[in-house]
């Protein structure tokens, strides 16, 4: 199994302020063929079910505010927020989706500072 | 609406069986493939099982031999039969459509919570 490691577990930030988290994949998740990263951001807000936020490592889904973005590729990605709202506090997961089972990481707790 | 709502969850013994439901609506179920993704509270998202529109079946092997997935296009609803149910297996059970040409998972439901216990 594809094994993903987010980190920080935990990130307090300031209103207005950057937010960077991290995913590393235990293996290449680019599809050569494609030149496509097979990799998900979602936003799981309390009592909520998890929100896809951005795919193919950069594409952001519908209605996905645009201070949110994705970066990365290979093993090392990235999801930037640019400007932290009060709405923005969740828990972050990534997740592969190269291979079966498509594996999460564990988890990045988003609070504000 | 595009919408999946789950149900079935609720208490069952260690070594027990119980099936999960999960309806769709506001969207053409028989084209889509689907997952099912737990999660113990307070804790992080497991990937259990995935039906593809062409009846392709996986399982994670925490749950292969003992889950089963299937669909009904007919009633537009998706299932997860579930059997010698462990403490482990307790958890908040997500349904979730793949986002076509893609395979990130763009709908998810509620959720329904399955306990097991004595």
């Amino acid at each position: 199994d594809i094994v993903m490691t987010q980190f920080p577990d935990s990130l307090a930030v300031s209103l207005g302020e950057r937010a960077t988290i991290n995913c590393k994949s235990s293996q290449s998740i680019l599809y050569r063929s494609n030149k496509k990263n097979y990799l998900a951001w979602y936003q799981q807000r309390p009592g909520q079910p998890p929100k896809l936020l951005i795919y193919w490592a950069s594409t952001r889904e519908s209605g996905v505010p645009d201070r949110f973005s994705g970066s990365g590729s290979g093993t090392d990605f990235t999801l930037t927020i640019s400007s932290l709202q009060a709405e923005d506090v969740a828990v972050y997961y990534c997740q592969q989706y190269y291979d079966s089972p498509r594996t999460f990481g564990q988890g990045t707790k988003l609070e504000i500072k | 609406e595009v919408q999946l709502v789950e149900s079935g969850g609720g208490l069952v013994q260690p070594g027990g069986s119980l099936r999960l439901s999960c309806t769709a609506s506001g969207f053409s179920f028989s084209s889509f493939a689907f997952h099912w993704v737990r999660q113990v509270p307070g804790k992080g998202l497991e990937y259990v099982s995935a039906i593809s529109n062409e009846d392709t079946t996986f399982y994670a092997n925490s749950v292969k031999g003992r889950f089963t997935i299937s669909r009904d296009n007919s009633k537009n609803t998706l299932y997860l039969q579930m059997g010698s149910l462990r403490a482990e297996d307790m958890a908040v059970y997500y349904c979730a459509r793949d986002l076509a040409g893609v395979g990130a998972l763009d709908i998810w439901g509620q959720g329904t919570m399955v306990t097991v216990s004595s």
